[in-house]
């Protein structure tokens, strides 16, 4: 069955420090975005892509970075890492016209 | 810009009660509206989705929402509830690019035995 995996599903980082969040679908969606979960804010989108090669950024993309460099990855990057960046993320991907598939999800913390 | 609002943050029924979660948007276009559910360290589940046509939609696990547009609302309903469907809802606005919505921040469904 395809599906979209998140790695990993728990991370402790120091501040400032670099980290890398995986997601990988085996949908062979072209849509791919990053959300960011905090408790009473509901979802927020930090990145996404239409397609190999583009990416784009959404409404909390500071601090965050991603690429495309394949159909089925699109992996995000804390470039140093903050308190504030303490979050749950949600990677999922999407076909036009059609609904979003969400990973797990990715509980990070950042001490 | 699109929003979306949710204005019950939590709300407790009895299991065999009736349910309804609430959600009024904000968009430019014709709206792509989507039902969500969450179970505690899960993903998000669609549960269902109104792209145009008929305006009672109908989705998993016996629920169904209603888009009215003159209220910009599209509420969740469920005749009877189960205690399995504890859980947090989230309405979501998008566009043709269902990833790339505008969620609002949830409501907490408890259910009392």
């Amino acid at each position: 069955d395809a599906e979209i995996t998140q790695s990993p599903r728990h991370k402790i980082t120091e501040t400032g420090r670099q980290v890398t969040l995986a997601c990988h679908q085996t949908w062979n969606h072209n849509n791919m975005f990053w959300y960011r979960q905090d408790l009473g804010h509901g979802l927020r989108l930090i990145h996404y892509s239409y397609g190999v090669q583009d990416t784009n950024k959404g409404e909390v993309s500071d601090g965050y970075s991603v690429s495309r460099s394949n159909t089925e990855d699109l992996p995000l990057t804390l470039e140093s890492a903050a308190s504030s960046q303490t979050s749950v993320y949600f990677c999922a991907s999407s076909q036009t016209g059609s609904e979003a598939f969400f990973g797990q999800g990715t509980r990070l913390t950042v001490v | 810009a699109q929003s979306v609002t949710q204005p019950d943050i939590h709300i407790t029924v009895s299991e065999g009660a009736s349910l309804e979660l609430r959600c009024n948007y904000s968009y430019g276009a014709t709206p792509y509206l989507f039902w969500y559910v969450q179970s505690p360290g899960q993903g998000l589940q669609l549960l269902l989705k109104y792209f145009s046509g008929d305006t009672l939609v109908q989705g998993i696990k016996g629920f169904e929402a209603e888009f009215k547009r003159s209220q910009s609302s599209f509420n969740l309903r469920k005749p009877s509830v189960h205690w399995s469907d504890a859980a947090e809802y989230f309405c979501a606005v998008g566009n043709t690019n269902a990833g790339k919505s505008t969620f609002g921040d949830g409501t907490t469904l408890t259910v009392k035995p």
